[in-house]
């Protein structure tokens, strides 16, 4: 198995654009989590899904960020407008079930300029 | 609510030397403790897991033991190697109706040749 694929790897975007992370996860987990990992605040869960309906966003910063998981292998977070602040590694993780281990993904390394 | 807290960091070994870092948990149900692990540019590993009171996790000569009494999930290893440096998480899945990970802050290891 690939394992969870997330992509861009990297971003590098002004102030005020849209950002959109993309993520893949592996074959037949159930759960997919949005993490956030920044030096000041370590890792921060955003939002995750059960069989793609989201179950607790309250992590989510504010109303610029939106995720969605359109199926059962895809999932997109978007940022707009994007902010220096949201400059961060942003993980992608799944899980058979919410409750079990979660696998990682490589992370996109995101820089709002 | 849940938490873990991890030992303050970072920690700095020569090689060979004999690994403790500790991690403590709270938690309202029976958790599933797990240490993760992130070398340098990349996302979080699973190191190991346990599900249940007194089990031993192991991997790559990793151990931890889950201590209910102590409520502690403390990672050992005899020999620490250079490929050992990295981030270790210690964190916790609750049994109850949260099944959010819920991870410490992490600690640096640096291991030296």
């Amino acid at each position: 198995d690939a394992g969870v694929i997330q992509s861009p790897r990297h971003e590098v975007t002004e102030m005020g654009q849209e950002v959109t992370l993309r993520c893949k996860p592996i074959s037949g987990h159930n759960s997919l989590f949005w993490y956030r990992q920044t030096m000041m605040r370590g890792l921060e869960l955003l939002i995750y899904f059960n069989n793609n309906v989201p179950i607790d966003d309250s992590g989510m910063p504010e109303d610029r960020f939106s995720a969605k998981m359109p199926n059962a292998s895809f999932s997109t977070l978007k940022i707009q407008p994007s902010e220096p602040r949201d400059s961060a590694v942003y993980f992608c993780a799944s899980s058979l079930k919410a409750e079990e281990t979660q696998y990682f993904g490589p992370g996109t390394r995101l820089l709002v300029l | 609510g849940n938490s873990v807290t991890q030992m303050e960091g970072p920690v700095t070994l020569s090689e060979e030397a004999f690994l403790t870092i500790n991690c403590t948990y709270t938690a309202t149900g029976y958790p599933s403790l797990f240490w993760y692990v992130q070398y340098p540019g990349e996302g979080l590993q699973l190191l190991l897991k346990a599900t249940k009171a007194d089990d031993k996790g192991s991997n790559k000569g990793f151990e931890a033991t889950y201590r209910k009494e102590t409520t502690s999930f403390h990672l050992e290893k005899g020999s620490v190697q250079v490929s050992d440096s990295a981030v270790y998480f210690c964190a916790l899945i609750d049994t109850g109706a949260n099944s959010k990970l819920t991870f410490g802050k992490g600690i640096t290891l640096s291991v030296r040749p």
